[in-house]
Order: C-alpha cells, then structure tokens, then sequence
C-alpha cells in the first residue's frame, strides 16, 4: 500500500515563525500536493508539484512555499506564520496518471 | 473550474441501516474519487470511479458521467462508519476538487 507520511500529527507556533511541514511517498508518484482543511469549508488546494524542482499554485498559495528537491519529499512553507493559518494541513501523491489520491494523515496546525 | 456538491450535509444513521449519498459535478469528469475521513482525520480513498459501478464489501458506488452525478451506498452501517466523506472531481488536467463532505454518525 502507498505510504504518505507527514511529520508531525500537532504543531503549535508562534506568530511570524517560519514553519515547515514535511511530507514524504514511498510510491515513488511525481505528482503530490499540499491541502488545507478548515470547517464549512471542505479542502483547499494550496501548492502541487508534478516534478522535482517543480511547483504549481492551487487556489490559495498566500502565505505559502513549497520545495520539492527529491521526488519522495514534498515540503510546505510558511515563511511568517499567521492566526489565520491555524488549520489542519493534508499533504497527498498520486502517480504521473494522475488516478487514485493517497493522503498523509495530517497535521493540525496552530498559530499563537 | 468544476463545482461539486454533495448531500445531504449531515447524516444520522441507526446501525444496521442503509444509506445513498449523493455527489453532483457541473461538467464532464475523468477522475471521481470518494473518501472517507475519519474521526482522527486521516483520509482514506474508497473508489476512484470515474464511470460506471465498484463494489468494496458493504460499499459500493455508480458515477453516471453523462449525467453528471455519483453515488455512495453504504449497506449494513456500522459505527466505524462514521466520519466525513468526500467526493472529489477532475476535468481534463485541471486540479481535482473536493466537494464540502457528508457528515456521516452511526448510533448504535
């Protein structure tokens, strides 16, 4: 079975910290992707990448990086952490074909 | 892009019930995905069911594309059905998105 495991299950941050979740597939899939989950709201694509070294907006990349320099390791970014970025955060790969979404198990961020 | 809507919102099942949940896109679809999340938050994928009908045990799902929806059924409800699914939909290249979840609690 695919394996995407994240980090760390809780983070707690202090406002303008730089913060770093860390993502990492066993599949060895090209495509992975950064989501952010927050009530009423359902998830929303932050940033994707389809290749090492290569990076996509989603719908709300504000406020956030993303690296990709080895194909397993998907990394998300918060370069000044913010309140509004208190949220539970979903790293997810799928291969080349673009089929089935695997999903890490998450972390539940928040930003003091 | 696509929108995607999903109902009911919220469900209250007795075990042992049965249960259809709905999925509405509003364009054509080469990826639909069901997830189930559960009450820890990890997301696990059901089907990816772009057209026709799969069965998973007590599980199963039809996507009609050419109408434009797909259904969850869940037979037999257990409390370890509980949690929040999703459906998530993709045209083209374009990114898959979510629909808002059905929020699923199986009293016993």
């Amino acid at each position: 079975d695919v394996k995407v495991t994240q980090s760390s299950r809780y983070l707690v941050k202090r406002t303008g910290e730089k913060v770093f979740l860390e993502c990492v597939q066993d599949m060895d899939h090209e495509n992975m992707f950064w989501y952010r989950q927050d009530p009423g709201l359902g998830l929303r694509l932050i940033y994707f990448s389809y290749d090492v070294k290569m990076k996509e907006k989603g719908d709300i990349p504000e406020g956030y990086s993303v690296s990709r320099e080895k194909k397993e390791r998907f990394s998300l970014i918060l370069e000044s952490a913010s309140t509004n970025q208190t949220s539970m955060y979903l790293c997810a790969s799928n291969d080349r074909v673009g089929e089935k979404l695997f999903f890490g198990s998450g972390t539940q961020l928040s930003v003091l | 892009g696509i929108q995607v809507e999903q109902s009911p919102p919220d469900l209250i099942l007795q075990e042992g019930a049965n249960s259809t949940l709905r999925c509405n896109f509003s364009d054509s679809v080469n990826n639909l995905q069901w997830f189930h999340q559960n009450p820890w938050g990890q997301l696990i994928n059901l089907f990816y069911i772009p057209s026709g009908t799969k069965q998973n045990g007590r599980l199963s799902a039809t996507t009609v594309a050419t109408e434009r929806y797909s259904l969850l059924y869940i037979s037999s409800s257990q409390t370890t059905d509980s949690g929040v699914y999703f459906c998530a939909a993709r045209v083209g290249y374009q990114k898959v998105t979510f629909g808002t979840g059905t929020k699923l609690q199986v009293i016993p």
